[in-house]
């Protein structure tokens, strides 16, 4: 069965520094991939997501993930963090057309000023 | 589009009790998925349905959980009796039902048994 695996449950970042949270998934093909964001309070929210073609891929608020098939990977980027990014990031797969998607465990970010 | 809407947004009830949550998804959206998400284990999936019609339920707890979906634009989780352990926030996600399109969630239903 297919899973996916985010290493860091907790990142603290400085406001305007660089992020870089991972995610690994295992399945033998390319599954589509997905990074959604939830704030406190709030549902999840469809950052970006990935099916085929470039493997750099450009999402909502300032967000870009890279598909690394070599790696098994699905990074999710921002080059200067905002305290308002300060939630917690899932990682998704979806691997077959019964529409099911697979979360990673999340990772919660935090903005220090 | 409202996008999916999910009533109560909290809801405090005694052991016991049957609770019932509702969910709208979005209209043309032909899955409807319910997950539930706690501290110690995370999101999980409880149910979803394609065409109103359940899928696989085999996320839900128990025989106290039961979930319907009369039309394509209502469902509800209902819990009965309620327990201290059901508490958690109570996702409904639903989505166009071809895959590559991800779910639009919603805002979640917080539920707390005591």
């Amino acid at each position: 069965a297919q899973s996916v695996t985010q290493p860091d449950i907790h990142i603290t970042v400085s406001e305007g520094a660089s992020l870089e949270l991972r995610c690994n998934y295992s399945y033998g093909a390319t599954p589509y991939l997905f990074w959604y964001v939830q704030s406190p309070g709030q549902g999840l929210q469809l950052l970006l997501k990935y099916f085929s073609g470039d493997t750099l891929v450009q999402g909502i608020k300032g967000f870009e993930a890279e598909f690394k098939r070599s790696q098994s990977s699905f990074n999710l980027r921002k080059p200067s963090v905002h305290w308002s990014d300060a939630a917690e990031y899932f990682c998704a797969v979806e691997v077959d057309a019964g529409n099911m998607l697979t979360f990673g465990g999340g990772t919660r970010l935090m903005v220090k000023p | 589009d409202a996008g999916v809407i999910q009533s109560p947004r909290h809801e405090v009830t005694e052991m016991g009790q049957e609770v019932t949550l509702r969910c709208k998804p979005i209209s043309g959206h032909n899955s409807l998925f319910w997950y539930r998400q706690t501290m110690m284990r995370g999101l999980e999936l409880l149910i979803y349905f394609n065409n109103n019609v359940p899928i696989d339920d085999s996320g839900m707890p128990e025989d106290r959980f039961s979930a319907k979906m009369p039309n394509a634009s209502f469902s509800t989780l209902k819990i009965q009796p309620s327990e201290p352990r059901d508490s958690a926030v109570y996702f409904c996600a639903s989505s166009l039902g071809e895959w590559s399109y991800g779910y639009t969630f919603g805002s979640g239903t917080r539920l707390t048994v005591v």
